[in-house]
């Protein structure tokens, strides 16, 4: 088992390229999230997808768009990116999303993805 | 204010020291927490769970105290190896089973 892999681990931009990052999990969860985290800082989440099929946005999501693409991979997009988009980025999944379900799903990360858009 | 809130630290404590962190909530609605560790620059890990009852695992143990709205950890007899970000997550049910990440509260044992 693998968990939860993140591909690429580093990145550098200009400003105004795009780029999409992977993410693919082998437990199979049903929910996938990304995050941001800037130094210093927490976990922000951008996108999630409560099951295949399904995306929501989170709590920063303008800027960024995503793609389940089946059940193991969820994919985050940057279509122009800005010198506000660099961050560390986690990908994490969990079993199930929904608090009726037990909602004490553990999630696990990816290793991250380091960008810089210069 | 922010959901979930925590003392950011640094917390700088001497191997053996027993050291406590709160982390509050906002939302009386939040239904499951937990403490994730996070070492500098790597993924975030799932340290414990925290039950209404707290619960314990070895040297660390974790309250909630749903009252006053706050869960606690409790790392007694510090390691070196205990150095890393101390994550409180809130899962709310009327935030569609969404986690809420704390920032962060830093520790360092030193010897």
């Amino acid at each position: 088992n693998a968990g939860v892999t993140q591909t690429p681990k580093f990145q550098v931009l200009k400003t105004g390229q795009s780029m999409t990052l992977q993410c693919a999990q082998d437990m199979n969860h049903n929910s996938m999230y990304w995050y941001r985290q800037d130094p210093g800082m927490g976990l922000r989440l951008i996108y999630y997808s409560a099951s295949e099929g399904t995306t929501d946005k989170g709590e920063v999501p303008n800027g960024y768009n995503v793609s389940r693409l089946n059940k193991r991979e969820f994919s985050l997009r940057l279509e122009s990116a800005a010198p506000s988009q660099t961050s560390v980025y986690f990908c994490a999944s969990r079993r199930d999303y929904t608090v009726a379900s037990g909602g004490g799903d553990t999630q696990y990360f990816g290793p991250g993805t380091r960008l810089t858009v210069l | 204010r922010k959901e979930v809130e925590q003392d950011p630290g640094p917390f700088n404590v001497p191997e053996g020291a027993t050291v406590a962190f709160n982390c509050t909530y906002s939302n009386s609605a939040s239904q499951s927490f937990f403490w994730y560790r996070q070492d500098c620059r790597k993924e975030p890990k799932l340290l414990m769970s925290v039950y209404s009852s707290g619960n314990e695992d070895g040297r660390f143990t974790a309250q909630l105290n749903r009252a006053s709205q706050y869960i606690s950890l409790l790392i007694r007899d510090s390691k070196l190896s205990d150095s890393a970000t101390y994550l409180c997550v809130v899962i709310s049910n009327t935030n569609a089973g969404k986690s809420t990440f704390g920032d962060g509260t830093t520790l360092t044992v030193k010897p």
